[in-house]
């Protein structure tokens, strides 16, 4: 069965220092991985996607993630936090085959940024 | 930006009573899905709906739990007889056409249900 595992539920970091949110999956077939996120009140917005075509992905607002097959990771980074970054952040795997593609997500990792 | 629409963003209802659940996924999506998130626990995939059916469901989806697109545009989840556990935030999602597991489901803000 396919999953991801996020390593820590809260990471705290101070507003222009680095951020690594990090993920792990399982999957027996190369994964279609994402990385979405959920402001308070608001929605699940997608950050990124990982669709096999670079294992460096970029997304919105300066986030990007890197695929290590070797290390079974998605880790999830931004050089310099600001505030409005704190959030919930979600990474999910969507399983290979299957006609409906749903997606199964990690428990999150909430992240606080100090000013 | 086409975006998922939920409502109501808040339901409060007493245990045994029906909830119906509204979202109007982006226009031209062909694939509808429904997930919960139980306070403090991960987001959980419920129902998938493709061509006016039932792709695939959870073992959560039980007799309970039923989807609709009843005109063309809006998609429903109804709880028939709701229960105390049934109480998360409900999550429509939508997404466009047969690209398969790389392409982007959009997500809408969510509906609080709250079961008395």
């Amino acid at each position: 069965a396919q999953s991801v595992t996020q390593l820590d539920s809260h990471v705290s970091v101070s507003e222009g220092t680095p951020v690594l949110l990090r993920c792990n999956y399982s999957s027996s077939y190369s994964p279609s991985l994402f990385w979405y996120v959920q402001h308070p009140n608001k929605g699940l917005q997608l950050l990124l996607k990982y669709t096999s075509a670079a294992t460096l992905v970029k997304g919105i607002n300066g986030f990007e993630a890197e695929f290590k097959k070797s290390e079974t990771s998605f880790h999830l980074t931004k050089p310099s936090a600001h505030m409005s970054d704190a959030a919930e952040y979600f990474c999910v795997v969507s399983p290979y085959g299957g006609a409906t593609n749903k997606l199964i997500f990690g428990t999150g990792t909430l992240l606080a940024v100090q000013p | 930006e086409p975006e998922v629409t939920q409502t109501p963003s808040h339901q409060v209802t007493q245990m045994g009573q029906e909830v119906i659940l509204r979202c109007v996924p982006i226009s031209n999506h062909l694939y509808f899905y429904w997930y919960r998130q139980i306070l403090g626990q991960k987001v959980e995939f419920l129902v998938s709906f493709y061509n006016n059916e039932i792709s695939e469901k959870s073992e959560i989806f039980d007799d309970q739990f039923s989807v609709e697109r009843p005109d063309g545009s809006n998609f429903t989840l109804k709880i028939r007889s709701t229960k105390l556990e049934d109480s998360a935030m409900y999550f429509c999602a939508s997404r466009g056409g047969d690209r398969g597991p790389q392409e982007t489901q959009y997500f809408g803000p969510g509906t609080r249900l709250l079961v008395l």
